[in-house]
C-alpha cells in the first residue's frame, strides 16, 4: 500500500527566508507527483506537476524535485512571503484503467506560516 | 488543468437525512472522477473512484451503501451521503479523471 509522508508537519519562518518542504513515498512505481496548496477551508490549487520521467519543475519562486529511486520529492520556496502561508500537500499519481486516469494518494501535509 | 465545478460549497443538514453533492467536469469528458474526504487538520483521503456507466470502486473502509456514487454522464458525478450522522461531517472534494482538476469542495455539517 502506497504511503505518502510529509515533513515537517508544521513550519514557521520569517518573511524572506528560503525553505524546503519534504515528501516521501513508499512505492516508486508512480506516474507523476504533484504539489498543491490549500488555504483554510478552501479547495486545492495545483502548484507543480512532475512527470515520473522528469527530475524537477519550476514556477516562479517554486521549484519541485523528484527522485523516484529514493521515493522523495522536495518543494523549494524562495524568498517566502506572508501570502505563502497555507497547507502544502504532495500527491503521488498512479495510472488506472489502461492509462486513462490518474489516481492520487495525498501526503499528510505541511502547514506553513510565514511571519511578516 | 481540467475545470471542475462542485456544488454545493457548503451544506448543513439534520442527522438522518441524505445529502447530494455534484461534481461537474466543464471542459472535457471525464470517464472517471474521484471523491476525497478531508477531516479537520488531516490530509485528503480517497473514498472512491467514480466510473461513467458502471459501478464505483470504493476504497477499503468506505461504506458503499452509505456513500452512493452515480456517474450517469461524462460530465457529472454525484455523491450522496445517505442517513447522514455527525461523524460524516467533513470536507468532500472531487477531481476529474486526469487528476489535475479539483472542485472547490463541499463542507458538510451534520447536526
Amino acid at each position: 500500500k502506497q504511503e505518502v509522508t510529509q515533513i515537517p508537519a508544521a513550519l514557521s519562518v520569517p518573511e524572506g527566508e528560503n525553505l524546503v518542504l519534504n515528501c516521501s513515498f513508499t512505492d516508486s512505481a508512480i506516474y507523476n507527483l504533484q504539489w498543491f496548496r490549500q488555504d483554510p477551508g478552501k479547495g486545492l490549487t495545483s502548484l507543480l506537476l512532475i512527470q515520473s520521467s522528469q527530475r524537477e519543475q519550476t514556477s516562479g519562486r517554486l521549484n519541485a524535485s523528484l527522485d523516484k529511486s529514493s521515493g522523495r520529492s522536495t518543494l523549494y520556496i524562495a524568498a517566502s512571503q506572508p501570502g505563502d502561508s497555507a497547507t502544502y500537500l504532495c500527491a503521488v499519481g498512479f495510472m488506472n484503467y489502461g492509462g486513462a486516469t490518474n489516481k492520487l494518494i495525498f501526503g499528510t501535509g505541511t502547514l506553513l506560516a510565514v511571519q511578516p | 488543468g481540467a475545470v471542475v465545478s462542485q456544488h454545493p460549497s457548503w451544506v448543513i443538514c439534520k442527522s438522518g437525512t441524505s445529502v447530494k453533492i455534484e461534481c461537474r467536469s466543464l471542459d472535457f469528458q471525464a470517464t472517471t472522477m474521484f471523491w476525497y474526504r478531508q477531516f479537520p487538520k488531516q490530509s485528503l483521503m480517497l473514498m472512491a473512484t467514480s466510473n461513467e456507466g458502471s459501478k464505483a470502486t470504493y476504497e477499503q473502509g468506505v461504506e458503499k451503501d452509505k456513500f452512493l456514487i452515480n456517474h450517469a454522464s461524462l460530465t457529472l458525478s454525484t455523491l450522496t451521503v445517505t442517513s447522514a450522522h455527525p461523524e460524516d461531517s467533513s470536507f468532500y472534494i472531487c477531481s476529474a479523471s486526469r487528476g489535475s482538476g479539483f472542485g472547490n469542495g463541499t463542507r458538510l455539517t451534520v447536526t
